[in-house]
């Protein structure tokens, strides 16, 4: 069973930093794009990064262009999100999804979230 | 960026009945790469549909989608209780991928 778990998700304070984890188990993890995906409370879901199934290609939305650090360490089959210089405007939950192979390159699998919030 | 635009807001409705949701594109989606999730409070998202029409595994067969192109439609036949929720579109053919603003389908 395909499972994506979430952690590290907490109370920061603007211009902080927080480092997500996603820990993924159930499927070949190395041979899978990966993203994040954020939604701010009552709000809809945002696009944050994706990363290449190696690590060699990581793209990211204009608004944590230079922020935020998409990476993944394949023997551990985690994928991490460093978050620094943290904005209110970045609270939200964080999901971690999968590009499935099977399903066109859509986002087939997704974790539970964990919530960020950055607050004084 | 292309921007997807969901309407109506908001569909009231009962069990039973027909449930049709709209999402526009400002620019013509690459190889209609168009997936539909549906989201229930305090849940992520679930993939519905795929390639503009294809639904993912395990999805019931009153869950279709059509269009191409800068138009697409999602459609309920029938809702069932368990279908009452939010739903949104996503682009993932271009860079960066985008989604709509959801649509809520609520019990009338």
């Amino acid at each position: 069973e395909v499972q994506l778990v979430e952690s590290g998700g907490g109370l920061v304070q603007p211009g902080g930093s927080l480092r997500l984890s996603c820990a993924a188990s159930g499927f070949t993890f190395s041979s899978y794009w990966m993203h994040w995906v954020r939604q701010a409370p009552g709000k809809g879901l945002v696009w944050v990064s994706r990363i290449k199934n190696d690590g060699s290609i990581t793209s990211y939305a204009d608004s944590v262009e230079g922020r935020f650090t998409i990476s993944r360490d394949n023997a551990k089959n985690t994928l991490y999100l460093q978050m620094n210089s943290l904005r209110a405007e970045d609270t939200a939950v964080y999901y971690c999804a999968r590009d499935g192979i099977s399903s066109g390159w859509s986002n087939d699998y997704w974790g539970q979230g964990t919530l960020v919030t950055v607050s004084s | 960026e292309i921007v997807l635009t969901q309407s109506p807001g908001t569909l009231s409705l009962s069990p039973g009945e027909r449930a049709t949701l709209s999402c526009r594109a400002s620019q013509s989606v690459t190889s209609n790469y168009l997936a539909w999730y549906q989201q229930k409070p305090g849940q992520a998202p679930r993939l519905l549909i795929y390639g503009a029409s294809i639904r993912a595994t395990g999805i019931p067969d009153r869950f279709s989608g059509s269009g191409s192109g800068t138009d697409f439609t999602l459609t309920i036949s029938r809702l069932e209780p368990e279908d009452f929720a939010v739903y949104y579109c996503q682009q993932y053919g271009n860079s960066p991928r985008t989604f709509g603003q959801g649509t809520k389908v609520e019990i009338k």
